[in-house]
């Protein structure tokens, strides 16, 4: 079973930003948390992984709390081509090749 | 980060038959995996394309269904045997080169009638 809880579904304004959370309560100390997001007929497309400190690349910004249960994925300008479903992953710390799909959160981006 | 294509990318196919779905990488890479995604649903990992050796299937997955080749650091293929219409789904290949994370083609869509 996947280790981490989104919400189903969020809307976002264009230009605005989106903020994803997820909960993965039962992570362990040396567990990363990656983010993918899948476009309509296509494949998932990474995004950032972190472990402990927030991390910024091109495409996002990551934040993770201090206790390391939950994280916020922040995209700080939707646009449109952002409509996608965004899933955060736990890996197993003993198999981190092994990615774990849950339900993911789609988020909709609207004019 | 290296570039994935599959082929097909689509195909309709008869129930009972089988279909081959290739995966070729532009740079050698350390692991390739197979995943399925049902309509509707995420994606669900079938295994692990070792090379020069049997692939490692995840539990519900069996080999005489779903046999894996991986003849070297590039290229891997999955065959869908005996398909019935509950196969249709999105075949995908995802790869990753050392520690760095995995990445994805876009997948075979399959429809079995």
């Amino acid at each position: 079973d996947a280790k981490t809880t989104q919400p189903p579904s969020m809307d976002c304004a264009e230009g605005r930003a989106a903020n994803l959370p997820c909960n993965h309560s039962t992570i362990s100390g040396n567990e990363y948390v990656y983010w993918y997001r899948q476009i309509h007929s296509q494949g998932p497309q990474y995004i950032i992984h972190g472990l402990k400190n927030n991390e910024t690349n091109e495409m996002a910004s990551l934040i993770i709390t201090e206790d390391r249960k939950s994280s916020t994925l922040i995209l700080p300008h939707a646009t449109l081509r952002d409509t996608a479903v965004y899933y955060c992953i736990v890996p197993l710390s003993y198999n981190t090749d092994k990615l774990i799909f849950g339900t993911g959160t789609r988020l909709q981006v609207f004019p | 980060s290296a570039v994935i294509s599959q082929k097909p990318s689509r195909d309709i196919c008869q129930r009972g038959t089988s279909l081959t779905i290739q995966c070729q990488v532009d740079s050698q890479v350390t692991m390739m995996f197979w995943y399925r995604q049902q309509p509707g649903q995420s994606l669900t990992l079938i295994a692990t394309a070792n090379q020069g050796s049997e692939a490692t299937y995840e539990s519900g997955f069996v080999i005489d269904k779903f046999p894996i080749s991986r003849p070297n650091l590039t290229f891997s293929t999955l065959t869908v045997s005996n398909m019935s219409p509950e196969d249709s789904s999105i075949y995908l290949c995802s790869v990753s080169i050392g520690n760095q994370p995995q990445h994805f083609g876009d997948g075979t869509r399959l429809s079995i009638l």
